[in-house]
């Protein structure tokens, strides 16, 4: 079965400083992309970056960047310079199965406050 | 403009009532869904839909009837509530091919009292 995981419930960073959120998944696919999602106490849903399973390079979008080990299947982000706004709910995701319906799996999520 | 929208926004109703949630996207894509988020924060999948084609089903009451009249929109109709339905439902769209990420709506919250 396809699963992931996020081991950290929540997280605390003080403001302008690097925090790293896990993400583990199983998969016995070889060609597939992930997502991280942030939802603020507004409840968006919004996409923050995504990696395709296929490229080496880890994905980088201004301060959030990943570090993809596919061997490993641990697909953890890195938010640099931590502003306020980056409190929120954080989600890893996984499309589910190869038969491309688009089905997304989500981790349990890891709440982070980024403290003044 | 926005991409993915849903109404209403909030949703308050009593046990054994019906009620409707809309979704309309218009991003073009081909495949929409609606996501359950439960008390906890876990997100889950109800239904999907590929160009007005139900293709995911999951383990869903059929107190819960989704419809999708053209592929830039997805309704959710759920009969006969329940306390246990509380949850905030999201609508989401995405183009399938390559695996594209999903767009969501900005989620409906639904509490049955």
């Amino acid at each position: 079965a396809q699963t992931v995981t996020q081991s950290q419930p929540e997280m605390s960073v003080q403001e302008a400083e690097t925090v790293t959120l896990s993400c583990t998944y199983d998969t016995s696919e070889n060609n597939y992309y992930l997502f991280w999602y942030k939802q603020p106490p507004s409840r968006q849903m919004i996409l923050v970056i995504r990696q395709e399973a296929y490229k080496q390079q880890n994905a980088t979008e201004n301060r959030f960047s990943v570090n993809f080990q596919k061997a490993a299947k641990s697909f953890s982000l890195k938010i640099s310079d931590s502003q306020l706004g980056d409190t929120a709910m954080y989600f890893c995701a996984f499309p589910h199965g190869s038969s491309n319906t688009g089905k997304l799996i989500f981790g349990q999520g890891t709440t982070l406050q980024v403290k003044p | 403009d926005t991409a993915v929208s849903q109404t209403p926004k909030y949703l308050v109703t009593q046990m054994g009532n019906d009620k409707s949630i809309k979704c309309e996207q218009n991003l073009g894509h081909d495949t929409m869904y609606w996501y359950k988020q439960d008390s906890k924060k876990f997100l889950k999948i109800m239904f999907s839909y590929n160009n007005k084609e139900l293709i995911i089903n999951e383990t869903v009451p059929n107190r819960f009837s989704p419809k999708s009249p053209d592929k830039a929109h997805l309704n959710l109709h759920i009969n006969s509530l329940e306390l246990g339905d509380s949850a905030v439902y999201f609508c989401a769209s995405s183009q399938v091919k390559g695996k594209s990420p999903l767009h969501f709506g900005n989620g409906t919250r639904l509490t049955v009292t």
